[in-house]
């Protein structure tokens, strides 16, 4: 079946550090990939997506690349901000009619530190 | 900017009852969906809704569960008898379309804790 794998947190980062928070994937034919937000007390929110293989996300200086090679999809960003804080979730969907369900990863908690 | 609702923001009720969750998705959105995230686990998929039918469950779906959309804007997740192990955030998301990549709006979640 399906499934989503990232990596654990908290992770915790200083203002201005670089991020990368891995992920990867299992899945049948080749799924569009997402990242998800929630900020606290917030709903999910989508921050980027890709939908075929070498397709760049980005978004808010977010940026994720889909690489079909190691079935991954790391959420990467030059530089936080303490605003960034919050959990990240990567997902992702079986294309066409097989149906529309989000399967997602566990989510990773990101602190930002002034 | 159009939002998925949520209500209430926090149910608490006792293990036996019954609980309705209720959404109103976006307004011009055709396709709907509940999911939970039991705290520290993974988002679930529980089920999705178009032209007034479930069209994809999951597992965790079971005859305990159903869906409604009773009015045309409000869309409802019933637990008939709830347990323990229902307690989670739930999640109401709406989407435009189907397939591609049409994203899915997520409201803010329901927190239901059964005691």
């Amino acid at each position: 079946g399906n499934s989503v794998t990232q990596m654990e947190g908290p992770v915790t980062l200083s203002e201005e550090a670089f991020l990368t928070i891995n992920c990867t994937y299992t899945a049948t034919g080749y799924p569009s990939l997402f990242w998800y937000v929630q900020y606290p007390g917030e709903g999910l929110q989508l921050l980027l997506k890709a939908t075929k293989a070498d397709d760049k996300g980005s978004n808010k200086g977010f940026e994720a690349t889909y690489r079909k090679e190691t079935t991954s999809f790391h959420l990467e960003k030059g530089s936080v901000q303490v605003s960034d804080s919050a959990v990240y979730f990567c997902a992702l969907r079986r294309k066409g009619n097989a149906g529309n369900m989000l399967t997602f990863g566990g989510g990773t908690r990101l602190m930002v530190k002034p | 900017e159009p939002e998925v609702t949520q209500t209430p923001s926090h149910q608490v009720t006792q293990m036996g009852q019954e609980v309705i969750l209720r959404c109103v998705p976006i307004s011009n959105h055709l396709y709907f969906y509940w999911y939970r995230q039991i705290l520290g686990q993974k988002v679930e998929f529980l089920v999705s809704f178009y032209n007034n039918e479930i069209s994809e469950k999951s597992e965790i779906f079971d005859d305990q569960f159903s869906v409604e959309r009773p009015d045309g804007s409000n869309f409802t997740l019933k637990i008939r008898s709830t347990k323990l192990e229902d307690s989670a955030m739930y999640f109401c998301a709406s989407s435009l379309a189907s397939g591609g990549a049409n994203e899915q709006f997520f409201g803010p979640g329901t927190r239901l804790t059964v005691l």
